[in-house]
C-alpha cells in the first residue's frame, strides 16, 4: 500500500498572501510527482509533473519543488487570488503505471 | 484532440435499475482510469485498465460494479441493480507515457 499525505487538509488565505502546502510520498520506487488542481463541480487538470530530485517547475504565481530521497513536494502560490480557490491533489507514480493520489489541500482564498 | 469523453454527463434514475456511463479516452494513451468522487470519500479508484486489460478492480466496490473496455476507444462502467448510496460523480480519467492523466467531465449520477 502506498501512502500519499498532503498537508493542510484546507486553509483559507487572505487575498494576496503566498502560501505553500505539502505531498508527502515514499522515497522508494519513485517514478514521477503530479500536481492536479481540482475546481469545485469541474475534472482535475494537470498542473505539473516531476520526476528528477531537485526539480522545480512554474507556471505564472504557482511553482512545485520535488525532493525524492526525503519522499515530499512542495506547492507554491504566489500572491494568491479568489480564482485559485480549489483543491489541489498530487499523485504519486512507481513505474508500474498506476497513480496514487492524496487527498487533497483544499484552498480558499478571500478577497 | 477533444480530451476524455464522458457520457451521459447526467444520470437520473430509481433504485433497482441498470446504469452505463460510457468513456472514450484520449486516442493512443494505454492506460484507462474510473474514479468516484463523494463527499465522504473523495477520490476513489474503482479499477484501471492497461491495453485493454483490467489491471486492478480491487476499488470496485460490490459485484454490482462492473466495468469492460472492449477496444482502445471505449470503455464503460455498468451498475446493476443501482442503489441510492451509488449517487456520486464518476470520472474517467486516460494516461499516456507521461504518467500524467487527463479527466473527463465526468458524469453526475443520482439514484432515487
Amino acid at each position: 500500500i502506498l501512502n500519499v499525505e498532503q498537508s493542510p487538509q484546507s486553509l483559507h488565505v487572505q487575498e494576496g498572501d503566498s502560501t505553500n502546502f505539502t505531498c508527502s510520498f515514499p522515497s522508494s520506487n519513485f517514478y514521477a510527482l503530479h500536481w492536479y488542481r481540482w475546481e469545485t463541480a469541474k475534472s482535475p487538470e494537470a498542473l505539473f509533473v516531476m520526476t528528477l530530485n531537485g526539480d522545480e517547475k512554474k507556471k505564472g504565481r504557482i511553482s512545485a519543488t520535488l525532493n525524492t530521497k526525503e519522499g515530499y513536494s512542495y506547492l507554491y502560490i504566489k500572491g494568491s487570488q479568489p480564482e485559485d480557490s480549489a483543491t489541489y491533489l498530487c499523485a504519486f507514480n512507481t513505474n508500474a503505471g498506476k497513480s496514487t493520489f492524496g487527498d487533497g489541500t483544499t484552498l480558499t482564498v478571500k478577497p | 484532440d477533444a480530451g476524455v469523453i464522458q457520457s451521459p454527463r447526467h444520470e437520473v434514475t430509481e433504485m433497482g435499475q441498470e446504469v452505463t456511463l460510457r468513456c472514450k479516452p484520449i486516442s493512443g494513451h494505454d492506460y484507462l482510469f474510473w474514479y468516484r468522487q463523494t463527499m465522504m470519500r473523495g477520490l476513489e479508484l474503482l479499477i484501471y485498465f492497461n491495453n485493454n486489460v483490467p489491471i486492478d478492480d480491487s476499488g470496485m466496490p460490490e459485484d454490482r460494479f462492473s466495468a469492460k473496455m472492449p477496444n482502445a476507444s471505449f470503455s464503460t462502467l455498468k451498475i446493476q441493480p443501482s442503489e441510492p448510496r451509488d449517487s456520486a460523480v464518476y470520472f474517467c480519467a486516460s494516461q499516456g507515457g507521461s504518467y500524467e492523466q487527463y479527466f473527463g467531465p465526468g458524469t453526475r449520477l443520482t439514484v432515487t
